[in-house]
Formats: C-alpha cells, sequence, structure tokens
C-alpha cells in the first residue's frame, strides 16, 4: 500500500564510492522529484521528471544523475560520493498541475 | 526568486497550549500555499493549503489563511497535543512548475 517507496532506507559508504537510490510511486502520478535536506532541516528541489522527461534541474553536482526508466520509478545516482553529501534525500510524486506532493520516507546518506 | 521564511524554532509548548507558526513568501505573482508536517524519521505529509487569497487551510484542528496583503500564511492551532511535536514546513508553488519551494521548517515540541 506504500504510495511513494525509497531504498534504501540508510545507506553508509565511505567518501569516493558510487551509489544509488531507488524510489518508486504506486500512485499513478506522472511527475517525480529528488529533494535533499540537509542537517539543519532545510529541503531543497534537486531534480524533477514528467512523464520521463527532465523538467527541473537545479544547482547541483553533475557527480548526481537522476535516472527515470518509467514515469513510476526514479532512481538517484551519485558518482565519487563526498562527506558534504551526507543528508537526507527524499523521492516525491505528483500528478500533473495538481498539488499535493507525496513524499516517501527519506534515504538517510552518511559518507565518512 | 521565489522564498519562504518561517520563524526560528524549536518552538516549546505545554500541552492544551495556541500555537503559531509565522510563515510570509516572497514570489512573483501568485503562488498556491502550503503547510507540510514532518513527523520523527517519515517523510513530509502535507497538513493543509490554500490556492488564492483569503482561502483557508484547515485539517486536525490547524488552520492557515492565505494573506496576500501581508504575503503570510500562519499555521494556527488552538489546543497543541503531544502528538503535535513534528517538524512543519511552510512551501509555495505555482501551476506549471510543480516543485514545491519550502521554508527551512519549524520544529514544535509539545510537552506534556
Amino acid at each position: 500500500d506504500t504510495a511513494v517507496s525509497q531504498t534504501p532506507k540508510y545507506l553508509v559508504t565511505q567518501m569516493g564510492n558510487d551509489k544509488s537510490i531507488k524510489c518508486e510511486q504506486n500512485l499513478g502520478h506522472d511527475t517525480m522529484y529528488w529533494y535533499k535536506q540537509d542537517s539543519k532541516k532545510f529541503l531543497k528541489i534537486m531534480f524533477s521528471y514528467n512523464n520521463k522527461e527532465l523538467i527541473i534541474n537545479e544547482t547541483v553536482p553533475n557527480r548526481f544523475s537522476p535516472k527515470s526508466p518509467d514515469k513510476a520509478h526514479l532512481n538517484l545516482h551519485i558518482n565519487s560520493l563526498e562527506l558534504g553529501d551526507s543528508a537526507v534525500y527524499f523521492c516525491a510524486s505528483s500528478q500533473e498541475r495538481q498539488s499535493p506532493l507525496h513524499f516517501g520516507n527519506g534515504t538517510r546518506l552518511t559518507v565518512t | 526568486g521565489n522564498s519562504v521564511t518561517q520563524m526560528e524554532g524549536p518552538v516549546t509548548l505545554s500541552e492544551e497550549a495556541f500555537l503559531t507558526i509565522n510563515c510570509t513568501y516572497t514570489a512573483t505573482g501568485y503562488p498556491s500555499l502550503f503547510w507540510y508536517v514532518q513527523y520523527p524519521g517519515e517523510g513530509l505529509q502535507l497538513l493543509l493549503k490554500a490556492t488564492k487569497a483569503d482561502d483557508k487551510g484547515s485539517n486536525k484542528g490547524f488552520e492557515a489563511t492565505y494573506r496576500k496583503e501581508t504575503t503570510s500564511f500562519h499555521l494556527e492551532k488552538g489546543s497543541v497535543q503531544v502528538s503535535d511535536s513534528a517538524v512543519y514546513f511552510c512551501a509555495l508553488s505555482f501551476t506549471g512548475r510543480r516543485a514545491l519551494t519550502f521554508g527551512s521548517g519549524t520544529r514544535l515540541q509539545v510537552q506534556p
């Protein structure tokens, strides 16, 4: 029944590694997002896809690459992880021209 | 650009106290306004929303009124409960750019 699900919930890795976070939504929404929440709880949009097409690409290092194999999935791949990448990453979805966003429970990434 | 400013937290209240969390925004045009709530270890959930001036959003005893003249959307609740302890985010969005712009969040702690 989970509407927006992310895996893994926790991810601990070393600097320089490459990792992926997966997101799936079963709400039939056509738009998906990745947000980054820093240690002070500030949320910032990273990417947004609409029907598998990238529509928002904020100022994010090239090491971050989103991939949307279909409109129900939006994965986030991160290359050469850095300490500053430690944060909670939230996936969300919505239906075109409508709100609200539905969020997953987040993936806590810790880079050591 | 668009931005949302919330009062700094944490806000600490006793059970049954009155709650106000201030939110003001800067935007070109007339955005839709939202309050989201994040309980510990979870993703964000929509609490209430308002799509035009003078609209009042309400849910679970919480209310907020869209005030165009003061560009504000303050969150209020008449009697808080311990279970209301969470982080509250004010946000705005425009049709056509569906990503939300969030405030920095305000942590509410309700003591029994």
